[in-house]
Order: C-alpha cells, then sequence, then structure tokens
C-alpha cells in the first residue's frame, strides 16, 4: 500500500507536558486519517480522526490537525499523564477507499 | 454489543506447515480487515472483505488468503509457514462502508508463533 511515515518512533516527557506526533503520507487519493492508541498488551482503539473537509479537530486533551497540501497531520497531546504513555498510530485511507495504512508507531512513555 | 472475538488467541507451528485463524465481528458490522503486527512494523495490512467479497488487499505473498462468510465471520489462510510468519494478527470489523469511513474496531489478536 501507500507509505505512511511516523515520526518519532519513540517519545519521552514528562507528566503535564505536551506531546506531538508527526505522520505523512503519499497518497493523494487519501481522505481519511484516524490515529489508533495501543496500551501494551491490549487492542488498538481509535482515539480521535479526521476527514479530509476539515483542517482541526479537538478533543479534550487531544487535537489532530491536517495539511492536504503538505500531505501530512499531526497529533497533539496537552498536559500528557502517565496514563497517556502508549504506542500510538497513525492512519491514512488509501485510493481504493477498503483500507487503511497505518505508519510504524510512536511509543509515548509519560512519566510521573 | 459484544466485540469483536479472535481463535485462537495463540498458536505455535513449525516451518511448512499451514495455519488458519478466525474472526468473529461485531454483530451487525459487514466490513472485516486483517493485519499483521510486528514488533517496529506497526500494522501492515493484508487484506479487507464486505459480504463474503475480497475488496483489496496488501503486499504479501500468496501464502496468504482469507474469506468471509455470509455470517461476516472471516478466516485467514497461511500456508507453508516461514519464520518470518510470526507474529499477532489482528482482526478488525466496521460498519457502514468500511474502513475509510467509520471506526474500526479491533480483536485481541492470535499471536502466531513459527519454529
Amino acid at each position: 500500500g501507500e507509505n505512511v511515515e511516523q515520526h518519532p518512533s519513540t517519545l519521552s516527557v514528562q507528566e503535564g507536558d505536551s506531546a506531538v506526533i508527526k505522520c505523512t503520507y503519499s497518497d493523494s487519493a487519501s481522505n481519511y486519517f484516524p490515529w489508533y492508541k495501543q496500551e501494551l498488551g491490549k487492542r488498538p482503539q481509535l482515539i480521535i480522526d479526521i476527514r479530509s473537509n476539515v483542517g482541526e479537530k479537538k478533543d479534550q486533551r487531544i487535537a489532530v490537525t491536517l495539511n492536504k497540501t503538505a500531505k501530512h497531520f499531526s497529533l497533539h497531546i496537552t498536559e500528557t499523564q502517565p496514563e497517556d504513555s502508549a504506542v500510538y498510530f497513525c492512519a491514512a485511507s488509501d485510493s481504493s477507499g477498503y483500507a487503511l495504512n497505518f505508519g510504524k508507531g510512536t511509543s509515548l512513555l509519560v512519566t510521573p | 454489543k459484544a466485540g469483536v472475538t479472535q481463535t485462537p488467541r495463540y498458536l505455535i507451528k513449525t516451518r511448512g506447515q499451514q495455519v488458519t485463524l478466525s474472526c468473529s465481528p461485531i454483530s451487525g458490522h459487514r466490513s472485516v480487515s486483517w493485519y499483521q503486527q510486528t514488533p517496529g512494523q506497526g500494522l501492515q495490512f493484508l487484506f479487507e472483505y464486505f459480504s463474503e467479497t475480497q475488496r483489496n488487499k496488501g503486499n504479501f505473498p500468496g501464502r496468504f488468503s482469507g474469506r468471509q462468510f455470509s455470517n461476516s465471520r472471516s478466516e485467514m489462510n497461511v500456508s507453508t509457514l516461514e519464520l518470518g510468519d510470526s507474529a499477532l494478527y489482528l482482526c478488525a470489523s466496521t460498519p457502514g462502508s468500511g474502513p475509510a469511513y467509520n471506526e474500526q474496531f479491533f480483536g485481541p489478536g492470535t499471536r502466531l508463533t513459527v519454529l
């Protein structure tokens, strides 16, 4: 499938700080961009998503921004808490509309 | 509603064998996707089924195949297992039109170890 690049691969922040994870995609037909959180030993769960007709979306401490021209989108977590520690995956829909291409994940560690 | 279930949860096989994994989606969901998850590689898309039709397939060899039944349950099969097939295999079900439009709900995964 098309490439989705995700950076950084690991991120360590102190409790209360902000965390930013960035993704770029190559398929210009992508129009749906979800973010999933996977805690250790658990299944991935959707935390927020954005569609191509929206530039920014916010849900409490989590926000996602999308720049379709530059083909990149970012996850912003403010006031981080230890329970935010997990692996975060970005994804982009492919041109068929029947698949998501995932980034390789960012392991976020929030230290008290 | 009950969540996505996968069986078996753990499997140990030897090289050259074949394996079949099963996924039961959330009731009412007709789209089922399969992913291979390995450390450092994220979730790699295998295939997606909707109403018994494979609509998309990822870049995996032909040893990986799948199918979907009329009740939306899905199976994937890996033949002639290789050591590199050791991974967590996740399935996900999606309501409505499919994964490019709606949230995917993941199962707990099947941990496959190939010796």
